[in-house]
């Protein structure tokens, strides 16, 4: 079993619409988790960033994390044909110095 | 101009060949990362550095070495090339700070090894 699981997609919605990636990992040591989003034939950029449990909101971007279920979800509201991209779930702890990435999801947005 | 820089952005070499890619920063970090991206694979660790002094293998460094030249420069370099080790290739930093280990990519280097 992978140490992080990400669906690899892809996924396709309409322009607008609500869209939920999702992680699940395994390792309950994970303390601080991450997402990238990664144009093609681009460098992953670092996208929301959050600690523990809990909701964070960035304009349309909201990353939550359930750390009692090892799942973390990253949210697009009004989806637009700019947010096509793969997004990679990233985490780690601070005994552990490095990070573990999911293998992405590529989303594609239609106008 | 970017924080981080990889050359060559493209590369195409023959098998058993040596090749170097190197990574250069201005964002003042201490410690410094190669990944590999094949897909379906993600982003897999080849080493990393958390400064001049420090050198470690991530979890795929066989075929692979490093030099870490100055805080600012992280060279990766495959001794003999091999058609398997054809992939996009990410150099990457970090500085710990309170935040945890957020990570700063460059652009890749795609290799080719024919």
């Amino acid at each position: 079993q992978k140490e992080v699981e990400q669906d690899p997609g892809p996924l396709s919605v309409p322009e607008g619409a609500i869209v939920s990636l999702n992680c699940t990992y395994s390792n309950s040591a994970f303390q601080y988790f991450m997402w990238y989003r990664q144009y093609s034939r681009k460098g992953p950029e670092l996208l929301m960033y959050t600690y523990s449990s809990g909701n964070k909101e960035d304009g349309r971007f909201t990353a939550q994390v359930d750390k009692s279920s090892k799942y973390i979800s990253l949210f697009i509201r009004d989806s637009q044909p700019s947010d096509s991209a793969t997004y990679l779930c990233a985490m780690g702890h601070t005994g552990f110095q490095k990070l573990v990435f999911g293998t992405g999801t590529r989303l594609l947005v239609s106008p | 101009d970017a924080d981080v820089t990889q050359t060559p952005r493209n590369r195409i070499t023959k098998t058993g060949k040596r090749i170097m890619l190197e990574c250069s920063q201005t964002k003042g970090h201490d410690r410094m990362y190669w990944y590999r991206q094949d897909p379906g694979l993600g982003l897999r660790l080849i080493y990393y550095s958390f400064d001049v002094k420090d050198i470690n293998k991530g979890e795929i460094s066989d075929g692979y070495s490093v030099s870490r030249q100055a805080q600012a420069k992280f060279s990766l370099s495959l001794e003999s090339a091999i058609p398997n080790q054809t992939a996009l290739y990410f150099c990457a930093t970090s500085d710990t700070g309170t935040g945890g280990d957020t990570q700063y990519f460059g652009p890749g280097t795609r290799l080719t090894v024919l």
